[in-house]
């Protein structure tokens, strides 16, 4: 069965620094990797995925992400924080055979003015 | 705009009751998902439908019911089984593709037993 680690459960960064969230998943074919944002009390934003091609993949509000196939990683990273980035972050990867999502249990990203 | 509607968003419920969440879309996706959101744990699959009329019990279905009788609604049903249903549940929908689908969220309803 597939699954996703996330093992930094929360992360502060002061606004304007760089960012890396890091994402390890298992799964024994190729796999579907997305990156979501969840503001507090609301629903899921996708930010970007990974399906095939490029490894390194571009998003929304300025975050990309590293498909590594050797180390079974997808971080996710920004160059520079935004206080407006502040939010919880979460990986998943998506099973093609049993054609369900599965996700880690999230980031929590702080930002310090 | 097209989206999904999830209603109500806050809902309180006592012990022994059974409370039904509503999920809309108008997407016109053909698969919907419910999932639970505990703090810490990420989200778990409770059902999945990728059809009118057919649906799959996900990761941690008991104490839940599912119906899909139209392609824009997919209710679900937190019955007095559940043992712990207080938590924040998320609504979604994709379309079918060959490779992998891509989910839209709700804005999720949040239900606490008192």
């Amino acid at each position: 069965a597939q699954s996703v680690t996330q093992p930094d459960i929360h992360i502060t960064v002061s606004e304007g620094a760089s960012l890396e969230l890091r994402c390890n998943y298992s799964y024994g074919a190729t796999p579907y990797l997305f990156w979501y944002v969840q503001s507090p009390g609301q629903g899921l934003q996708l930010l970007l995925k990974y399906f095939s091609g490029d490894t390194l993949v571009q998003g929304i509000k300025g975050f990309e992400a590293e498909f590594k196939r050797s180390q079974s990683s997808f971080n996710l990273r920004k160059p520079s924080v935004h206080w407006s980035d502040a939010a919880e972050y979460f990986c998943a990867v998506f099973s093609g055979s049993a054609r369900q999502l599965t996700f880690g249990s999230g980031t929590q990203l702080t930002v310090l003015p | 705009d097209g989206g999904i509607t999830q209603s109500p968003k806050y809902l309180f419920r006592k012990e022994g009751q059974n409370v039904t969440l509503s999920c809309e879309q108008n997407l016109n996706h053909d698969a919907m998902y419910w999932y639970r959101q505990d703090p810490g744990q990420g989200l778990r699959l409770i059902y999945y439908s990728q059809i009118v009329n057919d649906f799959q019990k996900g990761d941690i279905a008991e104490g839940y019911s599912v119906s899909r009788e139209k392609k824009e609604s997919f209710p679900l049903t937190v019955t007095s089984a559940q043992k712990n249903p207080t938590a924040f549940y998320l609504c979604a929908s994709s379309t079918k593709t060959s490779g992998a689908n891509v989910l839209t969220f709700g804005a999720g309803s949040r239900l606490t037993v008192l």
